[in-house]
């Protein structure tokens, strides 16, 4: 069974750090680039980032570059979001997201999505 | 960045309906388009990709289609499972992949 879980959300001060991970189980975890997604309250989704298949290429949606870093361990089958000076609007229900092909197939369809983790920045 | 405009934004549907949800491109993203299902507190669903090609596993009331700038996302005979938020989502022009903001099917 496929399946992906985020963790590490929560309460974070504006300014401060939060870091989120995503256990990815039931494939081959090294194959497969892996994405982040997020809605605010009350709003729509909104995709935050990617990493390919072998950590080699990262993008970043405009509203998150130079504050948030997204890395990966296959050896944990893991995805983080490394959250650095976050501010209000980052509060919103993170997703990780697997792709539906893998290595260099398109990256852009996301058929496994985890639960999401709650993130609220307030002080 | 492309822009989806997503109409309507809310459907009040009864079981057996047919609902049809309209997504707008602002620029033609060919056939870069896929539809997702969204109920609160769970995890988004891939439904359709590629415009028209459902996915395994997907009842075939629901289908796709449409390319260049406007696209028609149909369920026939509404289920009581099918109560959701519905997204379109483009990956023509990259990045960011930009989703419509939503379309709430709703009693």
């Amino acid at each position: 069974q496929v399946h992906l879980v985020e963790s590490g959300g929560g309460v974070v001060q504006p300014g401060r750090s939060l870091r989120l991970s995503c256990a990815a189980s039931g494939f081959t975890f090294s194959r497969y680039a892996m994405h982040w997604v997020r809605q605010a309250p009350g709003k729509g989704l909104e995709w935050v980032a990617v990493i390919n298949y072998d950590g080699s290429y990262k993008l970043y949606a405009d509203s998150v570059k130079g504050r948030f870093v997204i890395s990966r361990d296959d050896s944990r089958n893991t995805v983080d979001l490394q959250m650095d000076r976050p501010i209000a609007d980052d509060t919103a229900v993170y997703y990780c997201a697997r792709p539906k092909y893998d290595y260099g197939g398109n990256l852009w369809a996301f058929d496994i999505w985890g639960q999401g983790t709650r993130v609220t920045v307030s002080s | 960045d492309i822009q989806m405009t997503q109409s309507p934004s809310s459907v009040s549907a009864s079981v057996g309906d047919r609902v049809t949800i309209i997504c707008q491109a602002s620029q033609d993203i060919s056939n870069y388009l896929n539809w997702y299902q969204h109920k609160p507190g769970t995890a988004p669903k891939l439904l359709i990709h590629d415009a028209s090609n459902l996915e395994e596993g997907v009842p075939s009331r629901f289908s796709g289609s449409g390319s260049g700038t406007d696209f028609t996302f149909i369920i026939n005979s509404l289920q009581p499972e099918d109560f959701a938020t519905y997204y379109c989502q483009q990956y023509d022009s990259l990045p960011p992949p930009t989703f419509g903001q939503g379309t709430k099917v709703e009693i």
